[in-house]
């Protein structure tokens, strides 16, 4: 089973700043990899898949990087609406499809 | 539009058998590359996948939870159902079942339903 680990577990960000979150995989799963946003009370939503492709409707500001073990997901200028924690997820050998344990992202 | 909508007990006896049932719109589970996808969060914590379903019956399972799942679809109903035998406190969380439009291709689980509380316990 592939595991996903994300780091840092908590960033702390100011409005308007950039933020980079990391994902590791301990095997290469190619670009087979998507991110996800879930604020308190809420579904996740769908971010980032194939590693670099923003879902529909997604914004400019986030941008996904990366393949084998190592990704990148970037929020260029944070936002209110950002500050909420961030998973990555890897479908390249399923199943089992892996989470990582995902990124809190909070106002500094 | 696509919509996914969980429903199920929001109160389970531990070692009793805990059945969910994800009732969608907006698109077909016939549909070659379509699949279901059940997700479980524990309070507080993180996702974890659970199942997943696929067009032509494909079902693919956690591992460390395999033995005690089943998932199954209705496509006259579209709905699938996901059957969790034995459960445990630990299995208390929030439940989502999550559309892929392509998983083979990888599209990622675009839409999702709002999720269902669970909770273990005597």
């Amino acid at each position: 089973e592939i595991v996903m680990t994300q780091s840092p577990a908590t960033l702390s960000v100011s409005p308007g700043e950039r933020a980079t979150l990391s994902c590791r995989a301990s095997q290469g799963v190619g670009s087979n990899l998507a991110w996800y946003q879930q604020k308190p009370g809420q579904a996740p939503r769908l971010l980032i898949y194939g590693a670099s492709t923003r879902a529909t409707g997604i914004p400019a500001r986030f941008s996904g990087r990366g393949s084998g073990t190592e990704f990148t997901l970037t929020i260029s200028s944070l936002q209110s609406e950002d500050f909420a924690v961030y998973y990555c997820q890897q479908y390249n050998k399923w199943p089992p499809w892996t989470f990582g344990q995902g990124t809190k992202v909070e106002i500094k | 539009q696509v919509t996914l909508r969980e429903s199920g007990p929001a109160l389970v006896k531990p070692t009793q058998t805990l059945t969910l049932t994800c009732t969608f719109s907006g698109f077909s589970l016939t549909i070659s590359g379509m699949c279901v996808s059940w997700v479980r969060q524990p309070p507080g914590k993180a996702l974890e996948w659970l199942a997943l379903i696929d067009w032509d019956d494909g079902k693919y399972y956690s591992t460390s939870l395999e033995t005690r799942l089943n998932i199954t679809k209705d496509t006259s109903k579209d709905q699938v159902i996901l059957r969790m035998t034995n459960v445990d406190p630990v299995d208390t969380g929030t439940y989502y079942c999550a559309r892929a439009a392509d998983c083979y291709m990888g599209d990622g689980l675009d839409v999702w339903g709002q999720g269902t509380t669970v909770i273990v316990s005597s």
